[in-house]
């Protein structure tokens, strides 16, 4: 059974830093392409980031470039996210997700940036 | 900018058909995904590469895509169908950017 548990999210100050985690079991992690993807409180759905299986491919949505980095270690089947310079409209849930089709999802990790 | 167009509410009654539109000037060149989520829960895909239906979705949903508009329908809403619904899609026409439609929420009453 293929899962994805995410945590490591909290509360931060604005500015502060935290580094999310995804957990992958039931299939060969090293062989997919991983995606976070977020959504505020009563918000929408956004991507943030894709990472190839091999990290050889690595994008960000505009607004984290140069704040968040994203990372895996294939032989601990773990997917990151270091996400510095933290800003209020970071909150969110953090979900992470495996591709190409976005077929399963992890259930989230609560991020609250506040002063 | 790159953006997929959903409008924010759909009302059906139990057993008619529901639709709902996601429009993007990019849409022609890259596959349509649509996920739906309950209040609480992570998304769940219902439908992959335009028309495809994951195993475990109910035959009552169905995607299509044609020029700039793609269409999720559902015939024979159920109660159990009322969620939020979002489109995806991809650009890679100069560089990788994953794209989500605003979102509709589905109300059946």
């Amino acid at each position: 059974e293929v899962q994805l548990v995410e945590s490591g999210g909290a509360l931060v100050q604005p500015g502060g830093s935290l580094r999310l985690s995804c957990a992958a079991s039931g299939f060969t992690f090293s062989s997919y392409s991983m995606d976070w993807v977020r959504q505020a409180p009563g918000k929408g759905l956004e991507w943030v980031s894709y990472i190839t299986g091999s990290s050889n491919f690595i994008y960000y949505t505009d607004s984290v470039q140069g704040r968040f980095t994203v990372s895996r270690d294939n032989a601990k089947n773990s997917l990151y996210l270091q996400m510095n310079n933290l800003r209020v409209e970071d909150t969110a849930m953090y979900f992470c997700v495996r591709l190409p089709d976005l077929d399963y999802w992890g259930q989230g990790t609560l991020v609250t940036v506040s002063s | 900018s790159y953006e997929l167009t959903q409008p924010p509410s759909v009302s059906v009654s139990p057993g008619q058909t529901a639709t709902i539109a996601c429009s993007g000037d990019a849409l022609p060149k890259s596959y349509v995904y649509w996920f739906q989520q309950k209040s609480g829960q992570a998304p769940v895909l219902v439908i992959f590469e335009d028309t495809k239906r994951p195993s475990g979705i109910p035959e009552r949903f169905s995607g299509s895509s044609s020029g700039t508009l793609a269409t999720l329908t559902i015939s024979g809403a159920q109660l159990e169908d009322e969620a939020d619904y979002y489109c995806y899609s991809t650009d890679r026409s100069t560089t990788h950017r994953e794209f989500f439609g605003g979102g509709t929420k589905l109300t059946v009453l």
